[in-house]
């Protein structure tokens, strides 16, 4: 079946500092790739997608790579802000059939000024 | 700007008790989600609808209902609360792109069963 893996948190930085979230995934055929964020008290917004093979999705600072011979779909930002603090998702969706959208367990992120 | 509203941020029921949630975009979007978020276990899918009237099953159905009247809005409908319902609810809604439908989630409704 389908299914999305994602690193355990909480993940704690200082400000300035590289972030990466591990996401890999599970899937038939050929999904698109998704994060989304979730800021305190708020619903979840989408953050970056891809929607094929070697795709760089990019917002905010953030970037991710779909990599299709890894099922990988890790999450980067190069320097953290404490506004960055948030949970982060990474989620997939098939490209053939069906509207279901798949989560990961999500990573809770803090930022220390 | 677009927008899902969700009809309560916070509720607090009763074993039993029948308990409404409601949930309306103005983005026109055909798709409209149930979701539920749980600590550790990130987002499942309750129901799903794709036009008025219509719905479908997701992963965890069991206890829920909804209901699709018109398009803007989608109801989810616990017909007797138990305390594993406890949970936080998310309403979302998105076109009906195949493989590519970003999601445009509410604000969630935090849910506490006695």
């Amino acid at each position: 079946g389908n299914s999305v893996t994602q690193m355990e948190g909480p993940v704690t930085l200082s400000e300035e500092a590289f972030l990466t979230i591990n996401c890999t995934y599970t899937a038939t055929g050929y999904p698109s790739l998704f994060w989304y964020v979730q800021y305190p008290g708020e619903g979840l917004q989408l953050l970056l997608k891809a929607t094929k093979a070697d795709d760089k999705g990019s917002n905010k600072g953030f970037e991710a790579t779909y990599r299709k011979e890894t099922t990988s779909f890790h999450l980067e930002k190069g320097s953290v802000q404490v506004s960055d603090s948030a949970v982060y998702f990474c989620a997939l969706i098939r490209n053939t059939g069906g509207f279901k959208t798949i989560f990961g367990a999500g990573t809770r992120l803090f930022v220390k000024a | 700007d677009v927008k899902v509203t969700q009809s309560s941020r916070y509720l607090v029921k009763r074993t039993g008790e029948k308990v409404f949630l409601e949930c309306v975009q103005d983005m026109d979007h055909e798709n409209m989600f149930w979701y539920r978020q749980d600590p550790g276990l990130g987002l499942r899918l309750i129901y799903f609808s794709y036009d008025v009237k219509m719905k479908e099953k997701g992963d965890i159905p069991e206890g829920y209902s909804v209901s699709r009247e018109k398009k803007e809005r989608f109801s989810l409908i616990l017909e007797s609360a138990s305390t594993n319902q406890t949970s936080m609810y998310l309403c979302a809604s998105s076109l009906p792109e195949r493989g590519t439908g970003e999601l445009f989630f509410g604000e969630g409704s935090r849910l506490t069963v006695l």
